[in-house]
């Protein structure tokens, strides 16, 4: 597609449950970061992915968060054992390469309610 | 350390009248700004950066802002505001591979 795609785009889960959330690149993009942005808040990242390796993940808030990208294109966050603070949206965004000067892609999030 | 203040997080104005956002930033670094848009239930949207060069940058939809390194600032600005112009605005810094967000500033446009 032409943009960044996250599925899916609205998740309700109960207390404890896993979750995975999808991003799919544009095709052809190196990096790829995930951002949680709680109500009312700016986007807070999480961590960076340069294809396939994990270069950054220093905002990821525990060890019930992790983030995969295996083939360098396609990435998941997976959250275990969900908790009423993971309640967010999820924001995707990729870039073409690795500079700093260029512009990050965004997708429309997944929003996340933990009940 | 890098983070960012956007002042006011409601901003209303009038169809026609001047737009202005406001952003003051912290970096221990030369920053690199960017101010993007988020309509509701939309990702986030580049309307404009600074890298280096020009201070005064012209973005998409009419807006343009100013890198103010003795004041710390990078305010947002359109001469005169649309209807369609009504969305969530974000200011950020970005230092190597991690974007800092300010909190955000909510723009309504009054017809």
């Amino acid at each position: 597609g032409a943009g960044v795609s996250q599925s899916p785009r609205y998740k309700v889960a109960k207390r404890g449950q896993d979750v995975a959330l999808r991003c799919d690149p544009i095709s052809g993009h190196v990096s790829l970061f995930w951002y949680q942005q709680a109500l009312g808040q700016g986007p807070e990242f999480l961590t960076y992915f340069q294809n396939e390796a994990q270069l950054d993940k220093s905002g990821l808030p525990s060890d019930r968060f992790f983030a995969e990208r295996p083939e360098g294109s396609v990435s998941t966050l997976k959250i275990q054992r969900t908790q009423q603070e993971d309640s967010a949206v999820y924001l995707c965004a990729t870039q073409r390469d690795s500079s700093s000067y260029n512009e990050q892609f965004f997708g429309p999030g997944t929003r996340l309610t933990v009940l | 350390a890098q983070s960012v203040t956007q002042l006011g997080s409601h901003v209303s104005v009038s169809e026609g009248a001047l737009v202005l956002l406001r952003c003051n930033y912290s970096s221990s670094v030369p920053p690199y700004l960017f101010w993007y848009v988020q309509y509701p239930n939309q990702g986030l949207q580049l309307l404009l950066k600074y890298t280096t060069g020009a201070t005064l940058v012209k973005g998409i939809n009419g807006f343009e802002a100013e890198f103010k390194k003795s004041e710390t600032s990078f305010h947002l600005t359109k001469p005169s505001a649309h209807m369609s112009d009504a969305a969530e605005y974000f200011c950020a810094v970005r230092n190597g591979n991690q974007f800092y967000f300010g909190t955000g500033t909510s723009l309504t446009v009054i017809p």
